[in-house]
C-alpha cells in the first residue's frame, strides 16, 4: 500500500502567495523527488534530493530533504496562475528500488 | 527527441474486452514501468521492467500482464477488461533502475464500461 503522505491535500491561494507542502513517511528514505503534473499531461520531474538536509532550488522553486530521512518540503514563491496543478512528491528506499509515490497535493492558484 | 509515446490517448472497451497499450521511448533506458493514476491514490506501479527481457510485478499487477522484447517498448495488456480497471495509465522510462528521475508519456485515459 500507500507508503508516502502528502499534506495538504488541496490548497487554493492567491497569485502572489507563498506556498508550502510536505511530504512524510514512517520509512527512511535514500532520495526524494518532487513532480507536476498539469491536467491531461504526465509528471514532469521539478526537482531531486540525494542527501539528507540537501535544499536544491529551480526558480521560484525549493525543496529540501528532511534531516530524519522521513520527509521532504516544497515551497514556492509568489504563485502565479501557471503553478496550478498536481504536486506528487516521490521517494526511493535505497539506490535500486522503485519509486513509491504519494497521493499528490492539489494546487489552485486565484488570479 | 519524442520521448516517451503512449498510444492510444484515450479508449473505451467494454467488460470483458481485451487490450494492449502502447509505450515506447527513444532515449535508450534501460527502466520502463507501467502506473494507474486514480483520483485521490496518486501513482501506483503496476508493472516494471530493468532491460529487455526482464519484467517484474509491481503493486498492483492482477489483470494486466507486461512483455519487453526490445529496449524502446513496453507493452501493457488487458487480458479481460474490468470496470476497476478504468483509470488513466502512465509509462515512464529513466536511464536505471534507482535514484534515477523518471520520464513520463502523456497518459492512456481507458474506459471500461
Amino acid at each position: 500500500g500507500q507508503q508516502l503522505n502528502q499534506s495538504p491535500q488541496s490548497m487554493f491561494i492567491q497569485e502572489g502567495e507563498d506556498v508550502s507542502m510536505n511530504c512524510t513517511s514512517s520509512s527512511i528514505f535514500n532520495t526524494w523527488l518532487w513532480y507536476k503534473q498539469d491536467p491531461g499531461e504526465g509528471p514532469v520531474l521539478l526537482i531531486a534530493l540525494y542527501k539528507a538536509g540537501e535544499l536544491t532550488s529551480n526558480g521560484r522553486l525549493t525543496a529540501q530533504f528532511g534531516i530524519t530521512r522521513k520527509d521532504s518540503f516544497l515551497n514556492i514563491s509568489a504563485s502565479i496562475p501557471s503553478d496550478v496543478g498536481i504536486y506528487f512528491c516521490a521517494g526511493l528506499k535505497t539506490s535500486y528500488d522503485k519509486v513509491i509515490f504519494g497521493p499528490g497535493t492539489s494546487l489552485s492558484v486565484i488570479p | 527527441n519524442a520521448g516517451v509515446t503512449q498510444t492510444p490517448k484515450f479508449q473505451v472497451l467494454k467488460t470483458g474486452q481485451s487490450m494492449t497499450l502502447q509505450c515506447a521511448q527513444d532515449m535508450n533506458h534501460e527502466y520502463m514501468s507501467w502506473y494507474r493514476q486514480d483520483p485521490g491514490m496518486g501513482l501506483r506501479l503496476i508493472h516494471y521492467s530493468v532491460g529487455a527481457g526482464i519484467t517484474d510485478q509491481g503493486e498492483v499487477p492482477n489483470g494486466y500482464n507486461v512483455s519487453r522484447s526490445t529496449t524502446e517498448d513496453f507493452p501493457l495488456r488487458l487480458l479481460s477488461a474490468a470496470p476497476s480497471q478504468t483509470s488513466v495509465y502512465f509509462c515512464a522510462s529513466s536511464p536505471g533502475l534507482g535514484n534515477q528521475p523518471q520520464h513520463f508519456g502523456d497518459g492512456t485515459r481507458l474506459s471500461i464500461l
